[in-house]
């Protein structure tokens, strides 16, 4: 248990659907992130949030549409994906963005997002 | 492009033996060096960090940092099948070092 919740855990969905993947902080952290990993390529940073204002956006595509209510909360909107956006998709948070010594990075579980 | 490159492995070793993870990363403005331990199904841990040129041990775990050379490594001693993971190494730039760029994993076995 890093602290970092993430729910659901595994989600199958339609081309045409819309979900969102959540996520929950306990550390009292000022960034979230969120990354996608999928089969045989590096981890991919995705968004950033810092202090609740996106910092970060890696040309994801639009369909992916992220939102950061507060601190401690962090969501990953999804409607029209395609196939290839089956991914295993974390998010993580860590004290500040710096990366100063100990601001340590931690993951959720991640959610498994398969597109059908 | 910034960009950071493990031998994607599988890195295969005898139980009780010493295994070596390497890791070369692009961006000279890195600051900060991470190795994450990813069990199949899981999501990464982060095992070891390191900020200054050198070794840093912790336990069984030793990472070496060689910014002139922008290499980074992690010697697992006395290697239990428990080990055997997906090693994930990471850099996070300047002051945003909380962006990791990650390499895409060394695979690694440890027979019994």
């Amino acid at each position: 248990e890093t602290g970092v919740t993430q729910t659901p855990r595994h989600l199958v969905m339609g081309m045409t659907n819309k979900k969102s993947l959540k996520c929950e902080q306990h550390l009292g952290h000022n960034a979230m992130y969120w990354y996608k990993q999928s089969a045989k390529k590096p981890l991919e940073l995705m968004f950033v949030y810092s202090l609740e204002e996106r910092v970060e956006n890696n040309s994801v595509p639009s369909r992916f549409s992220p939102e950061c209510p507060n601190s401690s909360h962090l969501f990953l909107h999804l409607h029209t994906l395609q196939p290839e956006d089956s991914a295993l998709y974390l998010c993580a948070s860590s004290q500040d963005m710096t990366g100063s010594y100990g601001n340590t990075i931690y993951f959720g579980e991640g959610s498994w997002l398969t597109v059908v | 492009q910034k960009e950071v490159e493990q031998n994607s492995g599988p890195l295969s070793v005898p139980e009780g033996a010493i295994a070596s993870l390497n890791c070369t990363y692009s961006d000279r403005g890195s600051q900060s060096f991470f190795w994450y331990r990813q069990y199949s199904g899981k999501s990464p841990e982060l095992i070891m960090s390191i900020y200054s040129n050198g070794d840093k041990e912790d336990g069984r775990f030793t990472a070496q940092l060689n910014k002139a050379s922008q290499y980074v490594s992690l010697l697992i001693r006395d290697s239990q099948p428990s080990d055997s993971a997906t090693y994930l190494c990471a850099s996070g730039a300047g002051n945003q070092g909380g962006k990791l760029i990650f390499g895409q994993g060394t695979e690694l076995s440890v027979k019994p």
